[in-house]
């Protein structure tokens, strides 16, 4: 069944390094692929709208540059996110629509199960 | 602007006794509602959806448009119900891109 994979599951790396976190659709393709960002115990903010073969669309107050995001073929998205520092540590998800319609049981998407990132 | 509240930071209940999540929303338009559902260390998923008016592991949520509210509700709570909730919307249709509540920590104790 339709899936969607996050790598990796958890990271931990040192300030001012840059992380890459991918996204893939399994057995569906996305030409959109969201991507959210949870603090504990908290709501899922989205941070930003991926598209395939065009630049993403980033939600209000969020830095583009600071948060890469390529959407390089119609099963992956990367979030990159450059210069890592400790209020960056938080639990990245993304979610994809699929493009042949609706997902199971109607809902607008898949979830993917989330990237834990931790800087030091 | 789209807006989803959801007054409860956490709700505790004992097993057996109803239980009610209170969302609402704000939307200029015919929003789509959502429930989904964190269990713990698990991926988000959905539990159930204002179109469907189905019923999903004892849980149902009627959509008022007067009040704008969407509030989810089960008679009998269960342990395993235990988990964090969410009530989301989006535009409807084509429309994908979903807002969030904060979430309800439901804790159901034995």
């Amino acid at each position: 069944g339709a899936v969607v994979s996050q790598h990796p599951s958890w990271v931990i790396c040192k300030s001012g390094t840059s992380v890459k976190i991918e996204c893939r659709s399994l057995d569906f393709q996305a030409t959109t692929m969201f991507w959210y960002r949870q603090f504990p115990k908290q709501s899922l903010m989205l941070m930003a709208t991926s598209n395939e073969g065009s630049k993403a669309t980033y939600e209000q107050g969020v830095e583009k540059d600071k948060f890469l995001i390529n959407h390089a073929s119609l099963t992956l998205s990367t979030l990159t996110v450059t210069s890592a520092h400790p209020e960056d540590s938080s639990f990245y998800i993304c979610s994809a629509p699929p493009l042949a319609g609706r997902a199971r049981g109607g809902d607008t998407q898949y979830f993917g199960p989330g990237t834990r990132l931790t800087v030091l | 602007a789209q807006r989803v509240t959801q007054p409860e930071k956490l709700l505790s209940v004992f097993k057996g006794a109803p239980v009610e999540l209170k969302c609402n929303y704000s939307y200029s338009g015919s929003p789509e509602l959502f429930w989904y559902v964190q269990y713990s260390r698990q991926r988000l998923q959905l539990l159930l959806r204002h179109i469907s008016r189905e019923s999903i592991k004892g849980f149902t949520a009627d959509l008022n448009k007067g009040e704008t509210s969407f509030h989810l509700k089960k008679p009998f709570a269960q342990e395993e119900d235990s988990a964090m909730y969410y009530c989301a919307l989006t535009g409807g249709g084509s429309n994908y891109k979903l807002t969030f509540g904060k979430g309800t920590l439901l804790t159901v104790n034995p």
